[in-house]
């Protein structure tokens, strides 16, 4: 949604591996955040970041990582430590306090 | 931390009733955002309020912004198919999201 790509839409990881799911953005936006969607619930954050080489933890960040090295780039690292990782995944960029734009999202799957 | 709330969960109605969903701050917000999230989508941005009672209207959807600037609703007039999805509201600062509203439309 209006130059917020996410990748890949479908991922599947065997258990005790970790995956990067990948997030990118051409709006110039300074802040991005990380959410978690679980079937029929709302969005709960994970981690975001407002400016290049520094992020927050959000409400359930145990057993994910994040880096911000570019301000167009917030990649979403899913460990082996994240007991329940089957969901989907969403990331969004905003001006700070502005409005935000969400990739299509990634479903992830452990199988 | 800040702790937004929605009611209802769910919401099943003919098409042609009216709809409301109503979100509530345990803090004041500086301002509020609702987002509608279709079936297998993604939430898109419908609207922003900023101010204590602000009052906006989009065709059919009408959103306020309590005085005490804690709670918000929005009000759907003679649903439609099209109507069905999650409304989320979000406290802009650090979008943190309501649990939304499942709005299922029968025709």
């Amino acid at each position: 949604d209006g130059g917020i790509t996410q990748s890949p839409k479908y991922l599947f990881r065997k258990e005790g591996q970790n995956v990067t799911l990948s997030c990118e953005q051409n709006l110039n936006h300074d802040a991005m955040y990380w959410y978690r969607q679980d079937p029929g619930q709302g969005l709960r954050l994970i981690y975001y970041s407002q400016i290049v080489n520094d992020f927050q933890k959000g409400d359930i960040a145990e057993g994910y990582s994040v880096s911000r090295e570019k301000k167009e780039s917030f990649p979403l690292t899913v460990t082996s430590a994240q007991k329940n990782p089957t969901a989907f995944y969403l990331c969004a960029s905003s001006i700070v306090s502005g409005k935000a734009f969400f990739g299509q999202g990634t479903r992830l799957t452990v199988v | 931390g800040q702790q937004v709330m929605q009611i209802p969960q769910y919401q099943h109605v003919q098409e042609g009733e009216d709809f409301t969903t109503y979100c509530n701050s345990s803090t004041t917000l500086s301002n509020i955002q609702w987002y509608k999230q279709r079936p297998g989508g993604h939430p898109v941005f419908l609207i922003q309020l900023v101010k204590s009672g602000e009052v906006k209207k989009q065709k059919r959807l009408t959103f306020q912004f309590g005085e005490a600037k804690k709670n918000s609703s929005l009000h759907i007039t003679a649903t439609q198919t099209t109507d069905v999805g999650t409304y989320f509201c979000s406290s802009a600062r650090q979008l943190t999201f309501g649990s939304g509203t499942q709005l299922t439309v029968l025709p």
